[in-house]
């Protein structure tokens, strides 16, 4: 089973529609993080989450809002999807503490905003 | 500004070949590089980091090497597989109280031919 699901994993939506996507974990991290990858682009970082009341946004947050509803659950939200967010969307996990420690990904959600 | 730099967009390379993926810097500040894989559907998934006190990072088949003076890194593949075929993301970390944030180049697809 996968430690780190999204749901969904694809999504078609129009301009102006609220949308939601989710991410589950089973790794029992801390830290939560939601990152945007565009075509041909790296994965910048939207949102992240060291615990359930710690919530921060990352380089390209406008647009978006987060939520973090248990240790294991990390949402993003677009209140007014635009084409422009038309993206590949991952969650990701990690432990805490002073040093680097892996970021654990997981499979992808593809938005479609038309 | 795009502080990690993957200038060669794809690479195609043999069987048993040795496959080199190129990384470039800019920020000095980076002290952590890693290098991901990301193979379709599928979220990126840590390969091999090194960090900046090292030159050199061995991990089987993967080396990644680390010129600090020339803002350079390298992902060495030996023998190169056709499972190895996908995209591989270079990415950098500021240690500290940054220690979460990783910054991604735009990838490289490896194409590893039978």
């Amino acid at each position: 089973d996968a430690d780190v699901t999204q749901t969904p994993r694809n999504r078609i939506t129009k301009t102006g529609k609220r949308i939601m996507l989710e991410c589950s974990q089973t790794k029992g991290h801390d830290r939560m993080y939601w990152y945007r990858q565009d075509p041909g682009l790296g994965l910048q970082l939207i949102y992240y989450s060291f615990d359930v009341k710690d919530i921060n946004k990352g380089e390209i947050s406008d647009g978006y809002s987060v939520s973090r509803q248990a240790q294991a659950k990390f949402s993003l939200s677009l209140e007014s999807a635009i084409p422009n967010q038309t993206a590949l969307y991952f969650c990701a996990t990690s432990v805490g503490g002073a040093s680097y420690n892996e970021q654990f990904f997981g499979p992808g959600t593809r938005l479609t905003v038309l | 500004d795009q502080q990690v730099k993957q200038n060669s967009p794809s690479l195609s390379v043999q069987e048993g070949r040795i496959s080199i993926l190129n990384c470039d810097y800019t920020n000095s500040m980076f002290d952590y590089f890693l290098w991901y894989k990301k193979y379709p559907a599928e979220g990126p998934t840590f390969l091999i980091s090194i960090s900046s006190i090292k030159d050199k990072n061995e991990d089987g088949r993967f080396t990644v090497f680390l010129n600090k003076s020339a803002k350079h890194l390298s992902l060495h593949i030996v023998p190169s597989q056709p499972g190895d075929s996908a995209v591989y993301f270079c990415a950098a970390i500021r240690s500290g109280g940054s220690n979460y944030k990783l910054t991604f180049g735009k990838g490289t697809l490896l194409t590893v031919n039978p």
